[in-house]
């Protein structure tokens, strides 16, 4: 089984502050971990991803994410957030399935609110 | 925007009314999938298609019914919904096959309202 846990529905920056979106998951085998974004009315883009190479993984916009087994976290994190990073943020986790595809949990998201 | 494409953008229906979903991917992907995304709900995975077989029906009501007749293309047919299915509806492909490493590429989904 697997599961994925973001600890914030929502989160307020002001710009040029540091960017912090907390994920937990859970899963019965070596997963792989992804962010994807969501800005209004638009679909889910991938940000970044691990697949058990390196452990800090820097996707696009200047994101990245360290994967800690230890303490089974995938935080997201950018160190001085722009105003079109002001969207939704899902830490999704995926496993291979026996059935023969990809089993995929998404989180619930967390809402990032960038103040000017 | 990206390599998969969903029509209509937006479409609201009647109860009483049927209507189909679409979604084409230009990735030459092997996988493709449709999700429900509601208001403070996580993403719902509906249904899997890989290699154009259904490999997964996430105990989706009758009233959905998906269809792929190729690798490229999946339609998703409504058929007497209920308001509770209003939703943004994404359809997503990925290479295929058992690697939980694929990245899902998504649609810009369609905005369904049930009236």
């Amino acid at each position: 089984a697997q599961s994925v846990t973001q600890l914030d529905s929502h989160v307020s920056v002001s710009e040029g502050t540091p960017v912090l979106l907390r994920c937990n998951y859970s899963s019965s085998y070596s997963p792989s971990l992804f962010w994807y974004v969501q800005h209004p009315n638009k679909g889910l883009q991938l940000l970044l991803k691990y697949t058990s190479a390196a452990t800090l993984v820097k996707g696009i916009n200047g994101f990245e994410a360290e994967f800690k087994k230890s303490e089974t976290s995938f935080h997201l994190t950018k160190p001085s957030a722009h105003m079109s990073d002001a969207a939704e943020y899902f830490c999704v986790v995926s496993d291979a399935n026996s059935g023969g595809y990809q089993k995929v949990t998404f989180g619930t998201g967390t809402k990032l609110q960038v103040i000017p | 925007e990206t390599g998969v494409t969903q029509t209509p953008r937006h479409l609201v229906m009647g109860m009483t009314n049927k209507k189909s979903l679409k979604c084409e991917q230009h990735l030459g992907h092997n996988a493709m999938y449709w999700y429900k995304q509601s208001a403070k709900k996580p993403l719902e995975l509906m249904f899997v298609y890989s290699l154009e077989e259904r490999v997964e029906n996430n105990s989706v009501p009758s009233r959905f019914s998906p269809e792929c007749p190729n690798s490229s293309h999946l339609f998703l047919h409504l058929h007497t919904l209920q308001p509770e299915d209003s939703a943004l509806y994404l359809c997503a492909s990925s290479q295929g096959g058992r690697v939980s490493t694929d990245t899902q590429y998504f649609g810009p989904g369609t905005r369904l309202t049930v009236l």
